[in-house]
């Protein structure tokens, strides 16, 4: 059963774009919603991460969107480079495990 | 330090061969978890310790048996491989499962035959 549905699967943007990755949930008892990089042949990596009670975080080029009512979060990417070009996972954690959504294979042209 | 290690980083199985992937993590964290990555799948949690000494079920725990030998090492264990584990299983840690972050291992790849 997924809990955490995640879109688009595949994404290609220009460099300097703003690649959008969204998911959505429905657990309403999730606290905490990480996002994750991973790289070919390496681990995943965490990103950014967000809890319930904010709307917004942002560290540096990378921005989480968080709406809690329509049980969605999404993931920007601010002037998009091709050492971007990874595999995207968003998250969400109950009771200290983590459900990951699909994945998303992020590719950013030069 | 290294972080988290995996071993073996290859390997393949015939089916009904057992085998084990071993983890280790010196970063001192009480938590310690197993996942698989199958394409289109995201990472799904097979099992994972909150503690040293104890061991919970995930969402796909089935033809699968971990081991918590200590805090440092928790192990994970194939008694009859299956086609259907070919997959990419990674390891992770938390200093607290319910606080912090995930640390990920570099992963092991396995295919049985």
């Amino acid at each position: 059963q997924q809990q955490v549905k995640q879109s688009p699967q595949s994404l290609i943007v220009q460099k300097g774009g703003i690649p959008i990755i969204n998911c959505a949930y429905e657990n309403t008892a999730f606290d905490y919603f990480p996002w994750y990089q991973q790289f070919p042949g390496k681990g995943p990596a965490l990103l950014i991460a967000i809890r319930p009670d904010v709307s917004e975080k942002k560290e540096g080029r990378f921005t989480i969107s968080f709406n809690k009512s329509a049980k969605q979060f999404s993931l920007h990417i601010m002037d998009s480079q091709p050492g971007d070009s990874a595999t995207y996972f968003c998250a969400a954690r109950f009771y200290g495990k983590l459900t990951f959504g699909q994945g998303t294979i992020l590719t950013v042209h030069p | 330090n290294a972080g988290v290690t995996q071993t073996p980083k290859f390997q393949v199985l015939k089916t009904g061969q057992s085998m084990t992937l071993q983890c280790a993590q010196d970063m001192n964290h009480n938590s310690m978890y197993w996942y698989r990555q199958d394409p289109g799948m995201g990472l799904r949690l097979i099992y994972y310790s909150a503690s040293e000494g104890t061991t919970d079920k995930g969402e796909v725990p089935n033809g699968y048996n971990v081991s918590r030998l200590n805090k440092r090492e928790f192990s994970l264990r194939l008694e009859s491989a299956a086609p259907s584990q070919t997959s990419v299983y990674f390891c992770a840690s938390s200093e607290e499962a319910y606080i912090n972050e995930q640390f990920f291992g570099p992963g092991t790849r396995l295919t049985v035959l």
